[in-house]
């Protein structure tokens, strides 16, 4: 089972500044990353797939970027809708397929 | 518009059976795998497995074989996962989710998630 590493577990920013959260793959995902966005209450929503790949609707403000093993989701500009918790999610090797336990970005 | 309705909220006793659903509209159901996904406070999101409504070909997750039932009604674009006995670890919301592809992995398409609370 691959074991997918994010850090940090909590991100303070200001909003108006710039994100990066990182996830670490305990082996080679290739580009089979995908992140996601959840708020309270809600589902999570698909953000990024194919480690770089924008989903429909998603603002270009998110990007993704890494291969193999080291996955960068960086938010630009943050806005005050930005906050919330962001996983990443491996689909290279299964059963099974497997999350990252989630990184909080909350408001400085 | 693309959506996954999952049935509401549900209170058992350990021991208990349950069964919950997960209606798709807007798309055509019966050509995308529905996964379905856990999460806790303590474990996060987990990925169970997945069912083809088309034909009803499922693929377990190893941590979830045998511990829950997935079945699908085509007819009716629902897919459905089961419990014949409940336990108190089993508390958690369930998520049905399209899968983009069976090799894309990836899921695009989310419920709005069922509570399971299993307490004595």
């Amino acid at each position: 089972e691959i074991v997918l590493t994010q850090s940090p577990a909590t991100l303070s920013v200001s909003p108006g500044e710039r994100a990066t959260l990182s996830c670490w793959a305990s082996q080679s995902v290739s580009s089979n990353l995908a992140w996601y966005q959840q708020k309270p209450g809600q589902s999570p929503r698909l953000l990024i797939s194919g480690a770089s790949t924008r989903a429909t609707g998603v603002p270009a403000r998110f990007s993704g970027s890494g291969s193999g093993t080291e996955f960068t989701l960086t938010i630009d500009s943050l806005q005050s809708e930005d906050f919330a918790v962001y996983y990443c999610q491996q689909y290279h090797n299964w059963p099974p397929y497997t999350f990252g336990q989630g990184t909080k970005l909350e408001i400085k | 518009e693309e959506q996954l309705v999952q049935s509401g909220a549900e209170v058992r006793k350990p021991g208990e059976s349950l069964k919950i659903s997960c209606q798709g509209s807007g798309y055509s159901f019966n050509r995308f795998w529905i996964a379905w996904v856990r999460q806790t406070p303590g474990k996060g999101l987990e990925w169970m497995g997945i069912i083809y409504p088309g034909d009803s070909d499922t693929r377990d997750s190893p941590s979830f074989q045998g511990q829950v039932t997935m079945s699908a009604d085509k007819s009716n674009n629902t897919a459905y996962l089961q419990w014949s006995s409940l336990k108190a670890s089993d508390t958690a919301i369930y998520y049905c989710v399209r899968q983009r592809d069976y090799y894309d992995a990836f899921f695009d398409v989310w419920g709005r998630g069922t509570l399971v609370s299993v307490s004595s």
